[in-house]
């Protein structure tokens, strides 16, 4: 049970363009979701992040877009550099009460390579 | 760097041995998540703690357990490896009433 896909296993783009990238989801109790960035053999580094209650989020060249009633996520990098290529992750998550949230239940990500 | 150290960063042994991966979260965040990264598979939730206490349970294999100490440092202990344990495993560790997740660089474990 993949509760939340990225179904484009790697895109590529030019430098200066924008980049994005999709995510799905299925479990209507995440009301948390999240971006990271990911090198091979390093940890997951976060990138942006948003709310249920919102549908977009900005911070710097990065923009989270979360459209509920289509479960479906995406993140727009305006403009891409070559310094973005990486693995991108999206993630979802349900607060389990208190002051607890629960684990993050990870797409399969999509690599993003960026030409110069 | 994220503030969440794992050591060791590589660990190789072999089949039937019993190892320990360490993590310590960042200073506050209370509670702590493991997670493993197969070859062929994306991020897995293992087991969450939160103040020594576990609070959820993934996938985790019988062979594995894990706990949280006062200090709020967390082990992850693995025994009778078997060469499909072979993965990157990562702690991640969280700031109380948030979702957002810091993760730690990993341990690559290698079952030979």
């Amino acid at each position: 049970d993949q509760q939340v896909k990225q179904n484009s296993p790697s895109l590529s783009v030019q430098e200066g363009r924008i980049s994005i990238l999709n995510c799905d989801y299925t479990n209507s109790m995440f009301d948390y979701f999240l971006w990271y960035k990911k090198y091979p053999a390093e940890g997951p580094t976060f990138l942006i992040s948003i709310s249920s209650i919102k549908d977009k989020n900005e911070d710097g060249r990065f923009t989270v877009f979360l459209n509920k009633s289509a479960k479906h996520l995406s993140l727009h990098i305006v403009p891409s550099q070559p310094g973005d290529s990486a693995v991108y992750f999206c993630a979802g998550s349900a607060n389990a009460g208190g002051t607890s949230y629960g684990k993050l239940t990870f797409g399969q990500g999509t690599i993003l390579t960026v030409h110069p | 760097d994220s503030g969440v150290t794992q050591t060791p960063k590589h660990l190789i042994t072999a089949t039937g041995q019993r190892v320990t991966l360490r993590c310590s979260p960042r200073s506050g965040d209370l509670s702590v998540y493991w997670y493993q990264q197969s070859l062929d598979q994306g991020l897995q939730f293992l087991i969450q703690y939160y103040n020594g206490e576990e609070r959820a349970k993934g996938n985790i294999l019988e062979r594995f357990s894990a706990q949280q100490f006062p200090d709020l440092h967390s082990e992850l202990n693995l025994s009778s490896l078997e060469l499909g344990d072979s993965a990157l495993y990562f702690c991640a560790s969280s700031p109380p009433g948030t979702g957002l997740q810091y993760f730690g660089p990993g341990t690559r474990l290698t079952v030979t």
